[in-house]
């Protein structure tokens, strides 16, 4: 099935420094979601954006709906051991016969105290 | 948000035979749907699952070998049927939830010998 692009694959980084990652996609959305995925556990929804170049907050996460509306950015600022996680962006054509999640290919976070 | 819940949370299954996971969700939903998370990937949508109507199925899933019911606003099963180790994977359902987002169960961890 279709899949979103994420980079950077995996990220190795101090504690308190701040992260970066993208999410890009050959086909338009309406909307983004970022989600963490813990292991053992199923996804927990970050951020929700809905608006080209909209750009919203939740804590130390910011991320930005690009304004082409086919990518989407994700910053941790002052990252914490807490973040250690699996980051997914999924896009939505909300509206459609079925609104359907397509999730991207997946970012590995590993902060070291 | 909903609270989900999946059974079993995990199971170890020989091939050739069949596991039904339940979806619980604590809130009245009208879409549900279920994915499955094979090991090291990201998430990728089996069916749609709507009450009172047959589910909708992704490209390269079918009803013969993951059955769906879904007899009211808060329950679902999946089946994995005829299991092979390529079945090894976490399967995930999800509700959709205000502000065109989804919220995920834990998941079931699946492992075919």
């Amino acid at each position: 099935g279709q899949q979103l692009n994420q980079s950077p694959q995996s990220m190795f980084i101090q504690e308190g420094e701040d992260v970066s990652m993208n999410c890009t996609s050959s086909s338009i959305f309406n909307t983004w979601l970022w989600y963490k995925q813990d292991p053992g556990e199923g996804p927990v929804l970050l951020i929700a954006l809905y608006k080209a170049g909209e750009l919203t907050s939740n804590g130390r996460l910011t991320a930005q709906f690009g304004i082409t509306r086919k990518d989407s950015f994700l910053n941790i600022s002052a990252s914490i051991p807490s973040d250690v996680g699996i980051y997914f962006c999924a896009g939505l054509n909300y509206g459609g016969a079925t609104n359907k999640l397509i999730f991207g290919t997946g970012t590995l976070l590993a902060v070291q105290p | 948000s909903a609270v989900i819940s999946q059974k079993p949370s995990r199971d170890i299954c020989q091939r050739g035979t069949s596991l039904t996971i339940q979806c619980q969700v604590d809130s009245q939903v009208t879409m549900m749907f279920w994915y499955r998370q094979q090991p090291g990937q990201s998430l990728t949508l089996i069916a749609t699952a709507n009450q009172g109507s047959e589910a909708t199925y992704e490209s390269g899933f079918v009803i013969d070998k993951f059955p769906i019911s879904r007899p009211n606003l808060t329950f679902s099963t999946l089946t994995v049927s005829n299991m092979s180790p390529e079945d090894s994977s976490i399967y995930l359902c999800s509700v959709e939830a205000p502000g065109r987002t989804q919220y995920f169960g834990p998941g079931t961890r699946l492992l075919v010998l």
